[in-house]
This record gives C-alpha cells, sequence and structure tokens, in this order.
C-alpha cells in the first residue's frame, strides 16, 4: 500500500525556517517526480514545489529562492527546506507522488502537516 | 485568482446530475492532459480523474471527465450525499512552467 507521511509543521515566526519532511513506502520511491502542494484554510490548493527523478527542481515565482525541495532516495525521503517564512505562507502542506502515464498528475497524497507562520 | 477557472459552487439534489466545469487556455488545458481532485471535509485532496477521462481503481463510474479545447468538465451522475466535497481541476501550464490548479468547486447535494 502506497503511503506518504508529512511532518515536521509547526509554529513559526515571520523571517524564520523550518523543513517538513515526508515519509514514503509501499513504492519505488527513487522512480517517481514528487510534489509538495499547500493550502490556506478555506482556501484553494497551490502547487509549491516538484523534484524530478534525476534531482530536477521546479518552484513558482512565489517560494522560488526562499523554499528548496529535495530527496533522500535512500531513505524514500521528500523534504522542503522554507526559509524568509512570511504569514502568508500559513497553510496546510501535502506532498504527493506523480504519476505519468498519457499526462502526468498526483495519484497518492499524504495527510498534510500544517504550518503556521505568526508572531 | 487561479488560470484555472472552476464555479465556485454547485448545488443539486440526491440522485441527480452535475457538471463541473474548469476553463483555462492554449498554454495549460489546450496543450495538456487534465486531472480532478476530490477533498472531502477534513481530509487530504483524492485522484479522481486523470488523463481527461480516465477513472483510477476504485472510483465508481458514476464519476466521469471531458475535455474539449481549453476547457474541461468533471461529471456526476446519481449524486449521493457523500459526494459533498470540494472538486478541483490541475495541470500544467507552459507559460507558468508550473503546476495549475482550479480554485475549487464546492458540491452541495440538497
Amino acid at each position: 500500500e502506497v503511503q506518504l507521511v508529512e511532518s515536521g509543521g509547526g509554529l513559526i515566526q515571520p523571517g524564520g525556517s523550518l523543513r517538513l519532511s515526508c515519509a514514503g513506502s509501499g513504492f519505488t520511491f527513487r522512480s517517481h517526480d514528487m510534489q509538495w502542494v499547500r493550502q490556506v484554510t478555506g482556501k484553494g490548493l497551490q502547487w509549491v514545489a516538484t523534484i524530478g527523478t534525476a534531482g530536477d527542481t521546479y518552484y513558482p515565482d512565489s517560494v522560488r529562492g526562499r523554499f528548496t525541495i529535495s530527496r533522500e532516495n535512500s531513505q524514500n525521503a521528500l523534504y522542503l527546506q522554507m526559509t524568509s517564512l512570511r504569514v502568508g505562507d500559513t497553510a496546510v502542506y501535502y506532498c504527493a507522488r506523480t504519476k505519468y502515464t498519457l499526462g502526468a498528475y498526483y495519484d497518492y497524497w499524504g495527510q498534510g502537516t500544517p504550518v503556521t507562520v505568526s508572531s | 485568482q487561479s488560470v484555472l477557472t472552476q464555479p465556485p459552487s454547485v448545488s443539486a439534489a440526491p440522485g441527480q446530475r452535475v457538471a463541473i466545469s474548469c476553463s483555462g487556455n492554449s498554454s495549460n488545458i489546450g496543450a495538456h492532459y487534465v486531472s480532478w481532485y476530490q477533498q472531502l471535509p477534513g481530509t487530504a485532496p483524492q485522484l479522481l480523474i486523470y488523463d481527461n477521462t480516465e477513472r483510477p481503481s476504485g472510483i465508481p463510474d458514476r464519476f466521469s471527465g471531458s475535455k474539449s479545447g481549453t476547457s474541461a468538465t468533471l461529471g456526476i451522475t446519481g449524486l449521493q450525499t457523500g459526494d459533498e466535497a470540494d472538486y478541483y481541476c490541475a495541470t500544467w501550464d507552459n507559460s507558468l512552467d508550473g503546476w495549475l490548479f482550479g480554485g475549487g468547486t464546492k458540491l452541495t447535494v440538497l
């Protein structure tokens, strides 16, 4: 059974840093692109970062230069290092697995970890 | 404001059918396959439709997807109260060089 379990969320002051983790199991972790997606309470989903199987990374402008996605395939682990955090980064952060058939999509999601940026 | 436009809400009675639209442009929906996600209250999103029209195993055939040009549609027939959820479309955008989600549609089964 495919499982993704996030951890590392919490309360952090503006300008601070936080590292989120996502533990994958039940599949060949190194063979899949992985994603971080966030959701502000009561709002929609927002793509945060992608890492490919070769370690290539992609970010939206809103987090580029502040967030870094990485992976450790030997540990089946995905990370999101967040720096210079802003109140607007407050959200639940989900990790998700990417699958490719004709197109690409997120076929499994974790349960999410909440991040609150507040003074 | 999302580049993929969905109606904020739709509603219908149990047993009826609804259609949720997702409108984009030639850089996103017009160029790439669309997926749909269901988010039940208090839970993580779940894949509902991929490759415009395909259902993952375990998703009932009451759910269907279609795409025409720069728009996609999620159809749900035989509505049940358990279908009350938020629904999101998603695809890649060439101009942004990144993933896009629609703003989400809240389905209410009256």
